[in-house]
């Protein structure tokens, strides 16, 4: 069974103070692995897709990064408009090509001014 | 820019009651999903669809059915809702093998 653990469940930064989100998978074949961003109310929003190990991505003040067992969502000088609740998932290789994703529990990221 | 649009932001409904949740997908895409998030529980996939008229039960189907009667439009029912079925339903699409992308999501109130 795809399994996905995300930590930590709470970070707190300060305005400007650089630091990194992880998300651990275990999954019998990697097809990808996507990163969210959600707002409270609101749906998830899609930022990043990560299919190899060694794989990087970057947008704005976010860089996502990936190896065979974990991957990384680093901020770099975040503001406060960057908190969030930042939800990883991964879609198995196997099976159907429907696309299931097994999504961890989230990282709730609060940056004060 | 995809577009996953969801019939209603808020619901309030009471137990018993038929519930019907819409989502439309303007990318052409093959596949949709029906999730609903709870704190603590995380996104939970209740049904998907794969093509017009198909659909594969998720890991929590009980209470609810589906259709898609159009390749563009997913529903969500609730034959007879329960004051359980409260929480926050999202709805996804995504072409084959590729990028899930959610719509702005229902907070669904049973009383």
């Amino acid at each position: 069974e795809d399994q996905v653990t995300q930590s930590p469940e709470a970070l707190r930064l300060q305005e400007g103070e650089s630091s990194s989100l992880n998300c651990s998978y275990t999954v019998s074949g990697l097809r990808g692995l996507f990163w969210y961003r959600q707002d409270p109310g609101k749906g998830p929003e899609f930022l990043f897709t990560l299919y190899s190990a060694g794989e990087e991505k970057e947008k704005e003040r976010l860089k996502a990064t990936l190896t065979k067992k974990e991957s990384f969502l680093h901020i770099t000088a975040p503001k406060p408009e960057d908190s969030a609740t930042y939800l990883c998932a991964v879609l198995n290789a196997g099976g159907t090509s429907y696309g299931k994703l097994t999504f961890g529990q989230g990282t709730i990221l609060t940056v004060h001014p | 820019d995809v577009k996953v649009t969801q019939s209603s932001r808020y619901l309030v409904k009471r137990t018993g009651e038929k519930v019907f949740l819409e989502c439309v997908q303007d990318m052409d895409h093959e596949n949709m999903f029906w999730y609903r998030q709870d704190p603590g529980l995380g996104l939970r996939l209740i049904y998907f669809s794969y093509d017009v008229k198909m659909k594969e039960k998720g890991d929590i189907p009980e209470g609810y059915s589906v259709s898609r009667e159009k390749k563009e439009r997913f529903s969500l029912i609730l034959e007879s809702a329960s004051t359980n079925q409260t929480s926050m339903y999202l709805c996804a699409s995504s072409s084959t093998g590729n990028t899930q992308y959610f719509g702005p999501g229902t907070r669904l109130t049973v009383l």
